[in-house]
């Protein structure tokens, strides 16, 4: 079983819509998760970062954790097509690491 | 907003040169890395630097890698002989002392072994 296991999409959208990205992982250790966005030939940009379970809200932006599925989520309303990009779960232990999903590839269609 | 800055946006080297890519990190941060990207791979953890030493490294990060913050301001890879293999995008990343504080990352160099 991978570590970290994302869908790789795309997942294609229209204009407005809520995108709901999701990562599952199998290291129980992990206990800080975080969201990137990549576009094409760029570095990750951070838009969240949660720890431990529960909900985190920031603007059009929620990230979502649970534990106990070894789940964790983002949601983003009223989607805009600059919204277009890769979107990275990553999360670590105590230390150093992060370990990354592979990434979903969202498309935002006006 | 501060940034991570890299140099240079891409790399093209012949196989077994030596490459030096180089990285400024956010001015307050103490604590550096450097991830990599094979093209259509998932971001992989090479290093981790704190305190003028390595912190932690991963397998991919053998003899051929060096890092060294040569001065206050830059933090440098080091590949000593390129291999096709090591052909990836390289992303520094920075974060400042609190506990698990999140990385912030560079825009990356393309290196490209020829």
């Amino acid at each position: 079983q991978k570590e970290v296991e994302q869908d790789p999409g795309p997942l294609s959208v229209p204009e407005g819509a809520i995108v709901s990205l999701n990562c599952t992982y199998s290291n129980s250790a992990f206990q800080y998760f975080m969201w990137y966005r990549q576009y094409s030939r760029k570095g990750p940009e951070l838009l969240m970062y949660t720890y431990s379970s529960g909900n985190k809200e920031d603007g059009r932006f929620t990230a979502q954790v649970d534990k106990s599925s070894k789940y964790i989520s983002l949601f983003i309303r009223d989607s805009q097509p600059s919204d277009s990009a890769t979107y990275l779960c990553a999360m670590k232990a105590a230390g150093n690491k992060l370990t990354f999903g592979g990434g979903t590839r969202v498309l935002v269609k006006p | 907003e501060p940034e991570v800055t890299q140099t240079p946006s891409h790399q093209v080297t012949q196989m077994g040169q030596e490459v030096i890519l180089r990285c400024v990190p956010i001015s307050n941060h103490l604590y550096f890395y450097w991830y990599r990207q094979i093209l259509g791979q998932k971001v992989e953890f090479l290093v981790s630097f704190y305190n003028n030493e390595i912190s932690e490294k991963s397998e991919i990060f053998d003899d051929q890698f060096s890092v060294e913050r040569p001065d206050g301001s830059n933090f440098t890879l080091k590949i000593r002989s390129t291999k096709l293999e090591d052909s990836a995008m390289y992303f520094c990343a920075s974060r400042d002392l609190f506990y698990n504080s999140p990385l912030h990352f560079g825009n990356g160099t393309r290196l490209t072994v020829t």
